[in-house]
């Protein structure tokens, strides 16, 4: 067990939906980082949030977008769905103020979309 | 981001010692090489990092090369546990960008 929850575990939604998709990191690490894991793109980064900023982009469509609370949980939001959309998303969390920065991973959220 | 190079695929029988390989040509002086693994159905999990020097913990050793050129992940004892994607990873050092770029990895299968 990471620390890192992340809830649900699984999604089911049809094309042109929303769905919002949450994390919570470790107990007093400060960033969180989202990923999206499919058949074809393999693992790729998202976007990173440390302390309620948005600190780094990777390749996140405009449809989608994220933010970080003050209690430090994040949600990631998925707009105009697309049946590419269907994913693993992975939440990842780090201490930030470490020198070594790995990141825990919680057991991600499976989205179907149909 | 820096690149590596893995194989795709490795083979092991349970209890014999495991060396997965890693190439990473272009590393810059700063970059840190962390190794990640994913086990079937879970997210992915740390194992190892190294910047120079040999390092050991209690899942598994890292060897760098002199040159810093390659690395290898030794798993001393391999158990079915084990079987999963490793993957090599670059890293730049503090200050740097903390975004983990992965790769295709090695996919381990154990043999009991």
């Amino acid at each position: 067990d990471s620390g890192v929850t992340q809830t649900p575990k699984h999604l089911i939604t049809a094309t042109g939906q929303r769905v919002t998709l949450r994390c919570s990191p470790r107990s007093g690490d400060l960033s969180v980082y989202w990923y999206q894991q499919s058949l074809d793109q393999g693992l790729q980064f998202l976007i990173q949030y440390y302390n309620g900023e948005e600190r780094a982009k990777g390749n996140i469509l405009e449809r989608f977008s994220a933010q970080q609370f003050p209690d430090l949980h994040s949600e990631l939001n998925l707009s105009s769905l697309e049946l590419g959309d269907s994913a693993l998303y992975f939440c990842a969390s780090s201490d930030h103020g470490g020198l070594s920065y790995e990141q825990y991973f919680g057991p991600g959220t499976r989205l179907t979309v149909t | 981001d820096a690149k590596t190079t893995q194989p795709n695929s490795m083979e092991s029988n349970e209890e014999e010692p495991v060396h997965l390989p890693c190439n990473h040509s272009t590393i810059s002086g700063t970059d840190y090489i962390h190794w990640y693994r994913q086990l079937p159905s879970q997210g992915p999990e740390y194992v190892i990092h190294g910047l120079t020097s040999n390092v050991n913990n209690r899942m598994a050793s890292l060897a760098i090369a002199e040159d810093r050129k390659s690395s290898t992940l030794i798993l001393h004892r391999a158990t079915l546990r084990d079987a999963a994607v490793y993957y090599c990873i670059l890293r730049e050092g503090q200050g740097g960008s903390e975004k983990l770029v992965f790769g295709k990895g090695t996919k381990l299968t154990v043999n009991p």
